[in-house]
């Protein structure tokens, strides 16, 4: 069975700092990959979304990044934080192009 | 406008009552309607799944979609506590993007 494991669960940084979210698939080839960003009390936006290694397609411009280096790795950044990045990440991902598939989430705080 | 539209709540229901949630979209090309359950702190988990109109009825849950008002619905019958959780509605036209769109989620609470 398919399983995705985001990492880590919870991060408190400081405005300005770097940023690496991680996100990895398991049990799934070519799968789509996604990440949004939950703010509280708010819908869920689509940041980037990736069809395949390498390609990136962008949502919304702001200081993020993400990037696709394996087939099942979904990896978001960010060079210098700030305070409206604060909010719960998830990951997501899709083989029938149908529906979707979320992992654990990781709660980013930015002091 | 946007594309869809979801009522956050916030609601509360006495446990075993049937709770109704809904949606309401723009788009005619979308054919496909899920509901995602998230409880707090959590990634959102797939509920239910359906492919353009019609009721799936799945243990206590039952989607209906309803293409010609542009209307879907969840019901959930004999509520329980552990049906707390914020409810979001998303939906798709089938893309090779995959590109999903949410309703913004209604929060319910069941009490005992």
């Amino acid at each position: 069975s398919q399983t995705i494991h985001q990492w880590p669960a919870t991060l408190v940084q400081p405005v300005g700092s770097p940023l690496s979210l991680e996100c990895t698939v398991e049990g799934t080839s070519n799968p789509n990959l996604y990440w949004y960003r939950q703010a509280a009390g708010r819908g869920l936006q689509l940041l980037f979304y990736s069809v395949g290694i390498g390609q990136i397609s962008s949502e919304v411009p702001q200081n993020l990044s993400a990037s696709r280096p394996q087939d099942r790795q979904f990896i978001l950044s960010s060079k210098k934080l700030l305070l409206s990045d604060s909010g719960f990440y998830l990951c997501a991902w899709s083989v029938n192009r149908e529906t979707q598939y979320f992992g654990p989430g990781t709660r980013l705080l930015v002091l | 406008q946007k594309e869809v539209e979801q009522d956050p709540g916030p609601l509360s229901v006495p446990e075993g009552a049937i709770v109704s949630l809904n949606c309401t979209y723009s788009n005619s090309a979308f054919q496909y309607f899920m509901w995602y359950r998230q409880y707090s702190r959590k990634g959102p988990e797939l509920l239910m799944y359906t492919y353009s109109s019609g009721n799936k009825e799945d243990g206590r849950f039952t989607a209906q979609v309803d293409k010609s008002s542009k209307y879907i619905s969840l019901f959930i019958r004999d509520s329980q506590p552990s049906d707390s959780a914020t409810y979001l509605c998303a939906m798709s036209a089938g893309s090779t993007l995959g590109r999903l769109y949410f309703g913004r989620g209604t929060q319910l609470t069941v009490w005992p």
